[in-house]
């Protein structure tokens, strides 16, 4: 069962470079999402996409974009990237049925800014 | 927008014994989840429990259980039987239309 599959799992840029972090995920959700997770801080929200099609701001989205090509698939780009942007990155996707609410997640993605 | 937080950024308990992870949220909406996630050092993330807002009862999970507090909007949780597994990162979340997450408390159990 491949669930949320994120790729690249680490990545090291130069500042100024760019980068796209994929997410699939194969279990039919709806709702997908981005979050970044920095020490003492927990995870924060970037983007999320309610539906295919959509895309809303979350709590931290500047220096970012996102696309949600289709169902299965939600990517995050970094246009210009910084070293405040030196995170692990999580892609989530939100259940339906008995599982309502509950967020499945990949296993991570950690991007190293210099 | 909503806020979720966590006092505690570290906790220990000893293994047999019973420790409660504290979580506050804020928000102006009646119908909402609310979550526990736990982050092992593997860095996956699994859910503990989750309650909805409209239940009145407190969810529970094996050794796992909550203690929601709508109207003071607090939501404990309370593991029972403490095993040297249960270490980790623990996160509180809430969600409505998206989900926000607290800053963690790392929980350390003492052989």
């Amino acid at each position: 069962n491949a669930g949320v599959t994120q790729t690249p799992k680490f990545q090291v840029l130069k500042t100024g470079q760019s980068m796209t972090l994929q997410c699939a995920q194969d279990m039919n959700h709806n709702s997908m999402y981005w979050y970044r997770q920095d020490p003492g801080m927990g995870l924060r929200l970037i983007y999320y996409s309610a539906s295919e099609g959509t895309t809303d701001k979350g709590e931290v989205p500047n220096g970012y974009n996102v696309s949600r090509l289709n169902k299965r698939e939600f990517s995050l780009r970094l246009e210009s990237a910084a070293p405040s942007q030196t995170s692990v990155y999580f892609c989530a996707s939100r259940g339906t049925g008995t599982n309502t609410g509950e967020l499945f997640f990949g296993e991570g993605s950690r991007l190293t800014v210099l | 927008a909503q806020t979720v937080t966590q006092s505690q950024p570290e906790m220990s308990v000893q293994e047999a014994e019973t420790v409660t992870l504290s979580c506050t949220y804020d928000t102006s909406e009646s119908d909402y989840y609310l979550f526990w996630y736990k982050q092992p050092p593997s860095r996956q993330m699994i859910l503990v429990i989750r309650q909805e807002a409209y239940k009145q009862q407190n969810a529970t999970e094996n050794r796992f259980s909550v203690n929601f507090q709508k109207a003071a909007k607090s939501f404990s949780l309370k593991i029972s039987d403490s095993q040297l597994g249960d270490a980790a990162m623990y996160f509180c979340a809430y969600r409505s239309l998206d989900m926000r997450f607290g800053a963690g408390t790392r929980l350390t159990v003492k052989p």
